[in-house]
């Protein structure tokens, strides 16, 4: 069955360190993977993907994930947190095999940014 | 480009009332969800529609709830009659193809 765990359920770090939100999934297929977003009182928005090629993504604000078929992780980093950082993540994955039509959302990870 | 228009942002009814969601979608997008968040987990798909027929409507409540999009482009999802458990930030989304989702800022849902 499709699934997607996020561990974390909040990560805290300093500003100007380096941050990791964690990410891995379960598919039959091949995954299309994802990035979002939630800031209080907003809607999702989209941060970045993966569908095929290189396993690094880069995407908005300056956050990359790596795609690891291996450890079936997708891990959202940046090199510099920002205060501004700070919000809800959520990592999705969609299995391409069953024609793609469902993306599963993990339960979010909360990003606390220190300044 | 704007984005996904969704309202009312906020509703407040009464147990055993009924209550709709309004949302129009991006210009263009054929797929459109209705996903329900309740507080501290991850977005549930509700239903998805490609054009105006359904995609997926495994996890909808269907003696409760029920959605359209009639003319493939904007949708009403509808709770009737309204539980407790039913709380929550409704969330519209659209997109293109397999691509990723774009997101209205939601409708909080409070049933007392």
């Amino acid at each position: 069955a499709q699934s997607v765990a996020q561990p974390e359920d909040q990560v805290n770090v300093a500003e100007g360190n380096p941050l990791t939100v964690k990410c891995t999934y379960s598919v039959s297929g091949n995954p299309y993977l994802f990035w979002y977003v939630q800031y209080p009182n907003r809607g999702l928005q989209f941060l970045l993907k993966y569908i095929t090629g290189d396993n690094l993504v880069k995407g908005s604000y300056g956050f990359e994930a790596e795609f690891n078929k291996s450890q079936t992780s997708f891990h959202l980093k940046k090199p510099s947190a920002l205060v501004s950082d700070s919000a809800l993540y959520f990592c999705a994955v969609r299995d391409m095999r069953r024609g793609g039509f469902k993306t599963i959302f993990g339960a979010g990870t909360r990003l606390f940014v220190k300044a | 480009e704007a984005g996904v228009a969704q309202s009312p942002r906020y509703k407040i009814i009464e147990k055993r009332q009924s209550v709709a969601f309004w949302c129009n979608p991006i210009s263009g997008h054929a797929t459109l969800y209705w996903y329900q968040q309740i507080l501290g987990q991850g977005p549930k798909l509700l239903i998805q529609f490609q054009n105006n027929g359904v995609v997926d409507d495994s996890q909808l409540p269907k003696d409760r709830f029920s959605a359209e999009r009639l003319k493939g482009v904007d949708s009403t999802l509808k709770i009737q009659p309204a539980k407790l458990e039913d709380s929550a930030v409704y969330l519209c989304a659209s997109s293109s193809e397999v691509s990723e989702q774009y997101f209205g800022p939601g409708t909080r849902l409070t049933v007392t």
